[in-house]
């Protein structure tokens, strides 16, 4: 059972427009959630967390808003570069453990 | 600071064979946990590892072990490969907050 899901397997936006990645979660126990961007072949990058307590975090051109009663986060990228094109995964985390349940990925592709 | 290490970085093995991967996490960080990523499955956590203990474990076979040692390096083994072991391997530290993770060891099973 997929605990973490991100419904858009691609995304495909012009450059300079803002890039909403979606995820979804099913356990309310789940307090700190992360955002990750994937290259193929090598290893995630860390991009932007947020824990339950908050509702929105920003680090420059990256801001993650989460919805506890909807169990949803998004990642909102504006504006989108080309450079931003890959895999973005979400993950989630429980109190007091480092173990992460990464979503599916969404392939995001920002075009000139 | 350096970044999570991985070593190596590609490997091939064949069936019944034994592995053995190694994580060298960024200085200061005491948590490693290890990740397996194959097309059809994504990333699936492996287990994690705090201060030499293990300290969650992920829905793997007993085919796959692990361990840390006192300056936080950890190694993880897999035994009598199977051809659905190919995959990438991932090694993340932390401290706070969020996982770093390593380049990965690309491992293929023939």
């Amino acid at each position: 059972d997929q605990q973490v899901k991100q419904n858009s397997p691609s995304l495909s936006v012009q450059e300079g427009r803002i890039s909403i990645l979606n995820c979804d979660y099913t356990n309310s126990m789940f307090d700190y959630f992360l955002w990750y961007k994937k290259y193929p072949a090598e290893g995630p990058t860390f991009l932007i967390s947020i824990s339950s307590i908050k509702d929105k975090n920003e680090d420059g051109r990256f801001t993650v808003f989460l919805n506890k009663s909807a169990k949803h986060l998004s990642l909102h990228i504006v504006p989108s570069q080309p450079g931003d094109s890959a895999v973005y995964f979400c993950a989630v985390r429980s109190y007091n453990t480092d173990k992460l349940i990464f979503g599916t990925g969404t392939r995001l592709q920002v075009f000139p | 600071k350096a970044g999570v290490t991985q070593t190596p970085r590609y490997l091939i093995k064949t069936r019944g064979q034994q592995v053995t991967l190694s994580c060298s996490p960024i200085s200061g960080h005491r948590s490693v946990s290890w990740y397996q990523q194959t097309p059809g499955q994504g990333l699936q956590f492996l287990f994690e590892y705090f201060s030499e203990t293990q300290r969650n474990k992920g829905n793997f076979p007993g085919r796959f072990s692990g361990r840390q040692f006192s300056n936080s390096r950890s190694e993880m083994n897999v035994s009598t490969l199977e051809l659905g072991d190919s995959a990438l391997y991932l090694c993340a530290s932390s401290l706070e907050g969020g996982q770093y993770f390593g380049p990965g060891t690309r491992l293929t099973v023939t």
